[in-house]
């Protein structure tokens, strides 16, 4: 079976501030894909980064950071210089290529809120 | 590019009564999913479609939940009759391929079942 554990329910920081939102998952597929996806209050949710189990590299696109760990099973998303608009709820999803296709297995969610 | 359209986008109804949603994917994109998010938790998985054909329904409590997914394009998620736990917003995602690939989001339909 797949799971996704996301350990902070809700986390609020003043704005500027970098946070980090943890993200760790279970799965015995080998190959296998991680994403991140932002759900703003409006509701619809938006796609931010797939990552492979293959590929370890840590990525930066902007403000936003991954770090990609098989270690220890953690796909960890971190802010900088986090924004009042970055408020909205994270969601980690895995997918499994050998048990689950293309299904995602999403975690419970953070509920980030940036303060002014 | 339009992006994925739900209606409506809010329904109340009482238990026992039935429900339909509608879906349009973005044009296009062969696959579709739709996903049940209860409040305070991630969507989760009820059907996924590849073309008109279904891929995975391991989840659709398939007693009271039907889809379809007539020509390809559009589907219709129905729920007859509801139930007080059916409270959720019903999300409908597509992708262009039918492998792990990232997956756009419609904006949702919120049914309440009082």
């Amino acid at each position: 079976a797949q799971k996704v554990t996301q350990a902070q329910t809700e986390i609020s920081v003043v704005e500027k501030e970098d946070v980090t939102l943890d993200c760790v998952y279970e799965t015995r597929d080998t190959t296998y894909y991680l994403f991140w996806y932002k759900q703003p209050p409006s509701g619809e949710l938006v796609f931010l980064i797939r990552r492979n189990s293959f590929d370890e590299q840590n990525e930066i696109s902007g403000r936003y950071s991954w770090n990609f760990q098989k270690s220890t099973s953690s796909f960890n998303f971190t802010i900088t210089a986090s924004q009042v608009v970055d408020s909205a709820v994270y969601f980690c999803a895995l997918s499994g290529a050998e048990t689950s296709g293309s299904r995602l297995t999403f975690g419970e969610g953070t509920q980030l809120t940036v303060n002014p | 590019e339009a992006g994925v359209a739900q209606s409506p986008r809010y329904k109340i109804i009482e238990k026992r009564q039935s429900v339909a949603f509608w879906c349009n994917p973005i044009s296009g994109h062969a696959t579709l999913y739709w996903y049940q998010q209860i409040l305070g938790q991630g969507p989760k998985l009820l059907i996924q479609f590849q073309n008109n054909g279904v891929v995975d329904d391991s989840q659709l409590p398939k007693d009271r939940f039907s889809a379809e997914r007539l020509k390809g394009v559009d589907s219709t998620l129905k729920i007859q009759p509801a139930k007080l736990e059916d409270s959720a917003v019903y999300l409908c995602a597509s992708s262009p391929r039918s492998e792990p690939y990232e997956q756009y989001f419609g904006p949702g339909t919120r049914l309440t079942v009082t």
